[in-house]
């Protein structure tokens, strides 16, 4: 099956301060997703980004689905970002297939 | 906005005993699962469910767990006999297509003792 993975495994940032978090995967897929789980372990969906650019406020993702790899960017911090930020794709191209998770990026914003 | 929602917030049992955790899917939802999360762990995929049966489940999933859906909203997981190792994050997700977005509930937090 499929495999995720993330870099870095854990971010210190100055309140302010912009971020890159890195995604990569080892198939090609049809879907990819960025989520954000806060201290309190809910998991809040950023981006449903399979291919291409998006944006959301201060957050934006990239997917290049043709190099695998999805990028999330995150600009001038908050203290509230912090978290852990996982990417999941489908296990496998087509039908009912489960997402497959990385094992995230902890971020922590420090004021 | 729609959301997943997800009953209770948090579960503390003594092992043993049955727990049921519960979940309403978004209405117009069709594809139902269920991810757990070890404290400090990856999100892993457990079951998923289509057109009121399991469509693939992981080897997680055992014996000692069973998925329901007993009326057109709820969607309910079941362990008939928890033991410390199942104590973990239970999140529910649902979608309208397969293998498209999955929205995912705040999840339940389960506690063995």
């Amino acid at each position: 099956g499929i495999q995720v993975e993330q870099s870095p495994p854990d971010l210190i940032l100055q309140e302010g301060a912009n971020s890159t978090l890195r995604c990569n995967f080892s198939d090609s897929v049809n879907n990819l997703q960025w989520f954000h789980q806060n201290p309190w372990g809910q998991l809040i969906n950023l981006f449903y980004i399979p291919s291409g650019t998006k944006q959301n406020g201060r957050l934006s993702a990239t997917t290049v689905a043709t190099e695998r790899y999805s990028l999330l960017y995150i600009s001038s911090s908050q203290t509230t970002d912090s978290g852990v930020y996982f990417c999941a794709a489908p296990g496998s191209w087509g039908g009912n297939t489960p997402l497959v998770f990385g094992k995230g990026t902890r971020l922590s914003v420090i004021a | 906005e729609p959301e997943v929602t997800q009953t209770p917030s948090h579960q503390v049992t003594q092992m043993g005993q049955e727990v049921i955790l519960r979940c309403v899917p978004i209405s117009n939802h069709l594809y139902f699962y269920w991810y757990r999360q070890i404290l400090g762990q990856k999100v892993e995929f457990l079951v998923s469910f289509y057109n009121n049966e399991i469509s693939e489940k992981s080897e997680i999933f055992d014996d000692q767990f069973s998925v329901e859906r007993p009326d057109g909203s709820n969607f309910t997981l079941k362990i008939r006999s928890t033991k410390l190792e199942d104590s973990a994050m239970y999140f529910c997700a649902s979608g309208v297509l397969a293998g498209n977005e999955q929205f995912f509930g705040p999840g339940t937090r389960l506690t063995v003792l």
